[in-house]
């Protein structure tokens, strides 16, 4: 099974509300991910952890929020965001520490700013 | 971010053909991936290549780990109308502290019936 599930599908939020995405793996991998992505583009790293602790931010404003509560769950929390925010946020995740560290990504959840 | 030279940038195809996609990289990897990306969907990992000159195949798809490290390529054969869809690679160097991902800038095919 390699399957990485996300909710939810579309999210239709304002600049001024409080929002947020969630990303579930029970494949045992601890490395999970957070992307952006806009049309026609490839994905954007936003966040990574590994083990449950944050080892990447590609300088990411404040407004996104990353928090991992155990080794299947990742949420990305949302807060003021802009309509230049808008676009598919993709979860992804892999093993660790062996050959084979292939990430397998979600669906993704559609995000509009109005 | 650095992105992958990947070409070419839209195939438009008939139903049947052949179809070749390549990847280059200024730096080396020791990984390549190939993943399909359908519209509003995540992009779904087809094939995962390893070695330097490895060649492996995924149904009517094959790709290669090319011996420089620098580039692979992605052959579909007999095409059909489901291998629509924007193809990214991305090159990786497992073993860090983290697995990261460099993509390509992605190949959009069009299958005509």
């Amino acid at each position: 099974d390699t399957e990485v599930t996300q909710t939810p599908k579309h999210l239709v939020m304002g600049m001024t509300n409080k929002k947020s995405l969630k990303c579930e793996q029970h494949m045992g991998h601890r490395a999970m991910y957070w992307y952006k992505q806009k049309a026609k583009k490839p994905p954007e790293l936003m966040f990574v952890y590994s083990y449950e602790k944050l080892s990447i931010n590609e300088s990411v404003p404040s407004r996104f929020s990353p928090e991992c509560p155990n080794s299947s769950l990742l949420n990305l929390h949302l807060h003021a965001l802009q309509p230049e925010d808008s676009a598919l946020y993709l979860c992804a995740s892999s093993p660790r520490g062996v050959q084979g560290n292939e990430q397998y990504f979600g669906p993704g959840t559609r995000l509009t700013v109005t | 971010g650095q992105q992958l030279n990947q070409s070419p940038q839209s195939m438009f195809i008939q139903e049947g053909e052949d179809v070749s996609m390549n990847c280059t990289s200024s730096s080396i990897f020791n990984t390549w991936l190939w993943y399909k990306q359908d519209p509003g969907e995540g992009p779904v990992l087809l094939i995962a290549l390893y070695k330097a000159g490895e060649l492996t195949s995924n149904g009517r798809l094959t790709a290669q780990f090319g011996i420089t490290r620098k580039d692979s390529f992605l052959n579909i054969s007999a095409s059909i109308p489901s291998d629509v869809g924007i193809y990214f690679c991305a090159g990786m160097n497992y073993g860090g502290a983290t697995n990261k991902l460099i993509f390509g800038t992605g190949t959009l095919l069009a299958v005509q019936p």
